[in-house]
């Protein structure tokens, strides 16, 4: 099975700040590679999929990158909104199975 | 608009099962593959299998093989999941969620929270 490491596992940064987030997969997924935003007592919503591209509806300043192994998520000036954790997650189709990350928990500084 | 229903919080014993209910609408049912994803309290997500509603074929991740089975109702647009020899580590919330061609997880149910204790 593919294993996704995400990190960090936990960010603290202020409004306004440019913030990263990497995942890395262990062996090449392409650009199956998804972002999700989770809020305290919430479902997950999708903010980029196929590693780089933006969800209907998702402000701008979210982006994802990548390929292969090695994906970056990025969000370029952080709102307070932004407080959230945040996942990765890949689809691998030999066998068919999804992974996640261990999720990142942004805070405000 | 696309929505997934879920049904309401469980409470269950130490060696019992669960059956969570997720009604879709807004879309045509057999048309998405229909996952379950759970989070246990402060843990991360974790997928536990896909059910393809047109045909009823499954797939479960190995860590649930033995204990789970996902089905569907194609005329209630509803799909399934049930859980077996529930322990305390079952403790979570359950979502449904369906995934575009790509395998994104872009609609979920609101969730439905599952308490095991003896």
């Amino acid at each position: 099975d593919i294993q996704m490491t995400q990190s960090p596992s936990s960010l603290s940064a202020s409004v306004g700040d440019r913030v990263t987030i990497t995942c890395q997969a262990s062996q090449d997924i392409s650009n199956y590679l998804n972002w999700y935003q989770q809020k305290p007592g919430k479902a997950p919503k999708l903010l980029i999929y196929d590693a780089s591209n933006l969800e209907t509806g998702v402000p701008s300043r979210f982006s994802g990158s990548g390929s292969g192994t090695d994906f970056t998520f990025t969000i370029s000036s952080l709102q307070p909104e932004d407080i959230a954790t945040y996942y990765c997650q890949q689809y691998d189709n030999l066998p068919p199975a999804i992974t996640f990350g261990q999720g990142t928990r942004l805070e405000i500084k | 608009q696309m929505q997934l229903v879920q049904s309401g919080a469980e409470v269950k014993k130490t060696g019992s099962s669960v059956k969570v209910s997720c009604k879709a609408s807004g879309y045509t049912f057999t048309y998405r593959y229909l996952h379950w994803v759970r989070q246990a309290p402060g843990q991360a997500l974790e997928w536990m299998g896909w059910i393809t509603p047109f045909n009823g074929n499954t797939n479960y991740a190995q860590k649930f093989q033995d204990r789970v089975t996902i089905t569907r109702d194609r005329s209630m647009s509803t799909a399934y999941m049930e859980l077996s020899s529930l322990r305390s580590e079952d403790t979570a919330m359950y979502y449904c969620a369906t995934t575009t061609p790509g395998v994104a997880f872009d609609i979920w149910g609101q969730g439905t929270m599952v308490t095991v204790s003896s």
